[in-house]
């Protein structure tokens, strides 16, 4: 079974650090792992994707995440948080299952941006 | 181009009063999912349809039916609800059904209350 952890119910951090946000996944199969966004009262938001071409994976507004399989993580990363950046954070492993791709999600992680 | 649109954004439902959440994309994506948002949970699967004609339970499909209108629709009802049925409900849909790759996209969201 497919499954995911995300170290970290609630992170803060200065305005300007650095941000992490652990996930690690359980998977029978190669991975396909996303982290996503939401901001408050909104949908979720695609931030990255690993899909095996590259560990390193760059996403939108200067977040990028490793592949390390070693260690079944897929922790996100940010060198200098901004205060837009609080929102909670999910990671997500895709999966075959039945007649259809599925996403599981970890729980969720709250980012707080201090000034 | 609006995405995923899900109708009501807000509802509060009596238990035992049935409802029907809407959801409708305009990608032409071939999957649909509804998934439940609960504090601390992540988001959890409830139903899914791999294609227009076809719908799977997903890990919490207890008290709750799906209808794969066509192509672009794909609606969730609660025939009886009740508060544990409390939660913030998101549509979504995603290109294929066979490729991992393919990220979901997401709807803003239903928030139901059951008093």
């Amino acid at each position: 079974a497919q499954s995911v952890t995300q170290l970290g119910s609630h992170v803060s951090v200065s305005e300007g650090a650095l941000v992490l946000l652990r996930c690690n996944y359980s998977s029978s199969v190669p991975p396909y792992l996303f982290w996503y966004v939401q901001y408050p009262n909104q949908g979720l938001q695609l931030l990255l994707k690993y899909t095996s071409a590259a560990t390193l994976v760059k996403g939108i507004n200067g977040f990028e995440a490793e592949f390390k399989k070693s260690e079944t993580s897929f922790h996100l990363t940010k060198p200098s948080a901004h205060m837009s950046d609080a929102a909670e954070y999910f990671c997500a492993v895709s999966f075959f299952s039945g007649s259809a791709r599925q996403l599981t999600f970890g729980s969720g992680t709250q980012l707080t941006v201090l000034p | 181009n609006a995405g995923v649109t899900q109708t009501p954004k807000f509802q509060v439902l009596k238990t035992g009063q049935s409802m029907t959440l809407q959801c409708a994309q305009d990608m032409n994506h071939n999957s649909m999912y509804w998934y439940r948002q609960d504090p601390g949970m992540g988001l959890r699967l409830i139903y899914y349809s791999a294609s227009e004609g076809t719908t799977d339970k997903g890990e919490v499909p207890n008290g709750y039916n799906v209808s794969r209108l066509n192509k672009r629709e794909f609606s969730l009802r609660l025939e009886s609800a009740a508060p544990s049925q409390t939660s913030v409900y998101f549509c979504a849909s995603s290109e294929s059904r066979d490729r991992g790759t393919t990220e979901a996209f997401f709807g803003q969201g239903t928030r139901l209350t059951v008093v």
